[in-house]
């Protein structure tokens, strides 16, 4: 298996719920991390774990909360969004290590109302 | 972080070399020059990386030049499932969780 899948492809949400992202791989990778992505923009980096621990957030706001229950899961809960944070969220996986590659999933398209 | 500057966009016939440039001219020792591209609606995709060498594997080259300040990547024979944004990203060796994409160049192939 060398992919990452990410659940749900498409998320529609209005400001007052609370839903989370879910993005898993089983490749035995120790790294994993949140993007997002505007339309016509690059990702932006979010969140990594590395070995299941919380290792960089990029000052994002406490509605978005990343969460790593074991090594092959990601999720990001998200509560309270305005309809700014709409975006593609991209999960990525990697090796730990200095120069490996990053695999990414297909991404969940969020809207929220 | 260094930055890297790519123009926004190029175009390549079908068939024929296509060669994306990148300027990192504040590139450090440690850090390496990593090409990622995405295909409309996809996640990113890993083409290749080199630190000073040039390097190829079968997707493409990359040409880095010897003070390091740019490089190019080059799809030898470009077809129109090429067609993607192309990123060209500076990797720190003792930060190498921390990956900030470019804003990167739309490659389009023409038939």
């Amino acid at each position: 298996d060398t992919e990452v899948t990410q659940t749900p492809k498409h998320l529609v949400m209005g400001m007052t719920n609370k839903k989370s992202l879910k993005c898993e791989q089983h490749m035995g990778h120790r790294a994993m991390y949140w993007y997002k992505q505007k339309a016509k923009k690059p990702p932006e980096l979010m969140f990594v774990y590395s070995y299941e621990k919380l290792s960089i957030n990029e000052s994002v706001p406490s509605r978005f909360s990343p969460e790593c229950p074991n090594s092959s899961l990601l999720n990001l809960h998200l509560h309270a969004l305005q309809p700014e944070d709409s975006a593609l969220y991209l999960c990525a996986s990697s090796p730990s290590g200095s120069y490996n590659e990053q695999f990414f999933g297909p991404g969940t398209r969020l809207t929220v109302l | 972080d260094a930055k890297t500057t790519q123009p926004p966009s190029m175009d390549c016939a079908e068939g024929r070399a296509a060669n994306l440039p990148c300027n990192h001219s504040t590139i450090s020792g440690n850090e390496y020059v990593y090409w990622y591209r995405q295909i409309h609606s996809q996640g990113p995709q890993y083409i290749i990386h080199g630190l000073k060498n040039n390097e190829t594997n079968e997707m493409a080259s990359l040409i880095i030049t010897e003070d390091r300040k740019s490089s190019t990547l080059i799809l030898p024979h470009a077809t129109l499932r090429d067609t993607a944004v192309y990123y060209c990203i500076v990797r720190d060796l003792y930060n190498f969780n921390k990956f900030y994409f470019g804003s990167g160049t739309k490659l389009n192939v023409k038939p």
